[in-house]
């Protein structure tokens, strides 16, 4: 079964970090490019970040950027998102996200496998 | 930013009844890259559409997808049941986005 499992999410203080961890099984994680996708308590969805099949290459969305990293660890079918300098409308659910078809470069696809999420909430 | 703009924000409705909601990018998406994804309460998203118009893997084919350019349509032609839900498109160029969503709930 393909699958994608969030966790390290949790309370944290404004100014504070927090590292998102997400693990892949049942297909090739070191095939894909993988996404981030968060969505704040009753809102819609928003991009994140983007790394490549390689972690060589990676995309981040205005809001983000500067304050997260995203990586990958292909060994292991990890992919990780390091979040600093947190603000308290980073609160969301934070999901794990494969791409269809690309492994990255100027190759563009829909997403087809999404993790339950991983709830962050920042706040004092 | 390519903005997504969705249409009606909620769209109430019976089973059996035929769903049209509509995604207007702000700019022409290049080859079509658009998605319909469907999400309900407590759950993450689901694909449904992609290429504007192709079904995903195992999704019913009272699920369709159209349009092109700017403009964007994902029909649905019997509700069922299951299909209450919010449904997001979502363009997945160079900086993807996503819209806003539409609600479709009980009449």
């Amino acid at each position: 079964e393909v699958q994608l499992v969030e966790s390290g999410g949790g309370l944290v203080q404004p100014g504070g970090s927090l590292r998102l961890s997400c693990s892949a099984s049942g297909f090739t994680f070191s095939h894909y490019a993988m996404h981030w996708v968060r969505q704040a308590p009753g809102k819609g969805l928003e991009y994140v970040s983007e790394i490549n099949s390689h972690g060589s290459s990676t995309y981040y969305s205005d809001s983000v950027r500067g304050r997260f990293t995203i990586s990958r660890d292909n060994s292991k079918n990890t992919l990780y998102l390091q979040m600093g300098s947190l603000r308290t409308e980073d609160t969301a659910v934070y999901f794990c996200v494969k791409d269809a078809l690309c492994s990255g470069g100027n190759c563009y696809s829909a997403y087809d496998i999404w993790g339950q999420g991983t709830l962050v909430t920042v706040s004092s | 930013e390519i903005v997504l703009t969705q249409s009606p924000a909620t769209l109430s409705l019976s089973p059996g009844e035929r769903a049209t909601l509509s995604c207007r990018a702000s700019q022409s998406l290049s080859s079509n890259f658009l998605a319909w994804y469907q999400q309900k309460p407590g759950q993450p998203p689901r694909l449904l559409i992609h290429g504007a118009s192709s079904r995903a893997s195992g999704i019913p084919d009272r699920f369709s997808g159209s349009g092109s350019g700017t403009d964007f349509t994902l029909t649905i032609s019997r509700l069922e049941p299951e299909d209450f839900a919010v449904y997001y498109c979502h363009q997945y160029g160079s900086s993807p986005t996503f819209g806003p969503g539409t609600k479709v709930d009980f009449k």
